[in-house]
């Protein structure tokens, strides 16, 4: 099974818009790290923003914000009032305990803001 | 702060020939992986290292190896190149190996072209 799943291959959002970037994990560790990163075409991978597994409440940095709904395992990634520098692809990435540096990664959303 | 340092960033290759690439992580960071990505897997762990140790390995043939010198910079080396083995090699580190929200930083990579 994968551990780590993004259904939405492409997702396009209005500028000034919210957006919401689906992920659903799959673990049975009680500890884990849950990431999202975001990769413009140049290809660096740019760490947006982080979720404990024992955290009780949703990660947020500036305008990215963590939807964490741990029965569902399901840590959607939502982006407030869009620019056009947010075209990119997202992707969703688990770190489960004891596993050292080990990060699995959904296949990606690619996000494309329209002005 | 100087961040990770990925040495070439492009190079082509012929089937067959061996192929080293370089990382330098960001200074005190003493963990080290290595990520391939390509359209078609997405991104796969290869291994990490942690003070010059290989703590974890990722599912990938014998041809794939790395290593870590004492001053946390890695190097990861495929021999007899084939060309499924084109695609953007990412290194990435963090400073405590792992634990938390200890997030990974990556390199821009190296686009390695196989023909």
């Amino acid at each position: 099974a994968q551990k780590i799943t993004q259904t939405q291959p492409g997702m396009f959002v209005q500028e000034k818009e919210a957006v919401t970037l689906d992920c659903t994990y799959d673990t049975s560790d009680p500890s884990y790290g849950l990431f999202w990163y975001k990769q413009p075409s140049s290809g660096e991978m740019i760490f947006l923003i982080y979720q404990g597994s024992y955290d009780q409440q949703n990660a947020t940095e500036g305008r990215y914000s963590l939807n964490f709904q741990k029965a569902r395992k399901s840590a959607n990634l939502v982006i407030s009032a869009s620019q056009l520098g947010d075209s990119a692809m997202y992707f969703c990435a688990m770190r489960e305990g004891g596993t050292g540096n080990q990060f699995y990664f959904g296949t990606g959303t690619s996000l494309t803001v329209i002005p | 702060k100087a961040g990770v340092t990925q040495t070439p960033r492009y190079l082509i290759k012929t089937r067959g020939q061996q192929v080293t690439l370089s990382c330098s992580p960001i200074s005190g960071h003493r963990s080290v992986s290595w990520y391939q990505q390509t359209p078609g897997q997405g991104l796969q762990f290869l291994f990490e290292y942690f003070s010059e140790t290989q703590r974890n390995k990722g599912n990938f043939p014998g041809r794939f190896s790395g290593r870590q010198f004492s001053n946390s910079r890695s190097e990861m080396n495929v021999s007899t190149l084939e060309l499924g083995d084109s695609a953007l090699y990412l290194c990435a580190s963090s400073k405590k190996g792992g634990q938390g929200v200890d997030t990974i930083y990556f390199g821009e990579g190296s686009w390695l072209t196989v023909v």
